[in-house]
């Protein structure tokens, strides 16, 4: 497809699972983002990833969380030992070009932790 | 002081109504500003962007007072489709890719 696709859409685990969430970004885009949005609540950043630089992971709220973006494309982010807290919806988003600001967000992956 | 802050709402208005909501922002070097739109349960699509000192796109005004650090939006004669959540984000522009940082966003109720 055209837009940003993002796997699975909804996911429910049970506390202390692990869980990997996925993120294929429009073809070509460079930056890659991660955002956490918890019900009612506004977009919290987690991790940018941009072209071959190191990621910028000022976001992530703890070191249960891991994010990878393989050969420049799709991302993974992996939440280990999920606690209850981490509930939420996970997007991600890709952009074209630094100046443009324009993200353009994938539908999400919305994590249950019973 | 957070580097982006936006009154939560919610706004209610009724259809017809004219309706601005500011966002601050404390990042005196962002140039550029994009207001997105988030319908419930929806992801954020952008709305507009802001290169200079304000843009117009039919009902929707975004103007920017950079001496105050915030930028507005104006919404005229409101739909009921206006109801929705409104993200501000600013970008320190001309720098290359940088992380984005939304504001909490404003909550829009319009209603008959």
């Amino acid at each position: 497809g055209a837009g940003v696709s993002q796997s699975p859409s909804n996911k429910v685990t049970e506390k202390g699972k692990d869980v990997e969430l996925r993120c294929d970004p429009i073809s070509g885009h460079t930056a890659l983002y991660w955002y956490r949005q918890s019900l009612g609540q506004g977009l919290e950043f987690l991790i940018y990833f941009q072209g071959n630089s190191a990621p910028d992971k000022s976001g992530l709220p703890s070191d249960r969380f891991s994010a990878e973006r393989t050969g420049g494309s799709v991302s993974t982010l992996t939440i280990q030992r999920t606690q209850q807290e981490d509930s939420a919806v996970y997007l991600c988003a890709s952009q074209a070009g630094a100046n443009t600001g324009e993200l353009f967000f994938g539908e999400g992956s919305r994590l249950t932790v019973l | 002081r957070k580097e982006v802050e936006q009154d939560p709402g919610p706004f209610n208005v009724p259809e017809g109504a004219t309706v601005a909501f500011n966002c601050t922002y404390s990042n005196s070097a962002s140039q550029s500003f994009f207001w997105y739109r988030q319908d419930c349960r929806k992801e954020p699509k952008l709305l507009m962007s802001v290169y200079s000192s304000g843009n117009e796109d039919g009902r929707f005004t975004a103007q920017l007072n950079r001496a105050s650090q915030y930028i507005s939006l104006l919404i005229r004669d409101s739909k009921l489709s206006d109801s929705a959540t409104y993200l501000c984000v600013p970008s320190r522009a001309n720098t290359g890719f940088q992380k984005l940082v939304f504001g909490t966003g404003t909550r829009l109720l319009v209603s008959p």
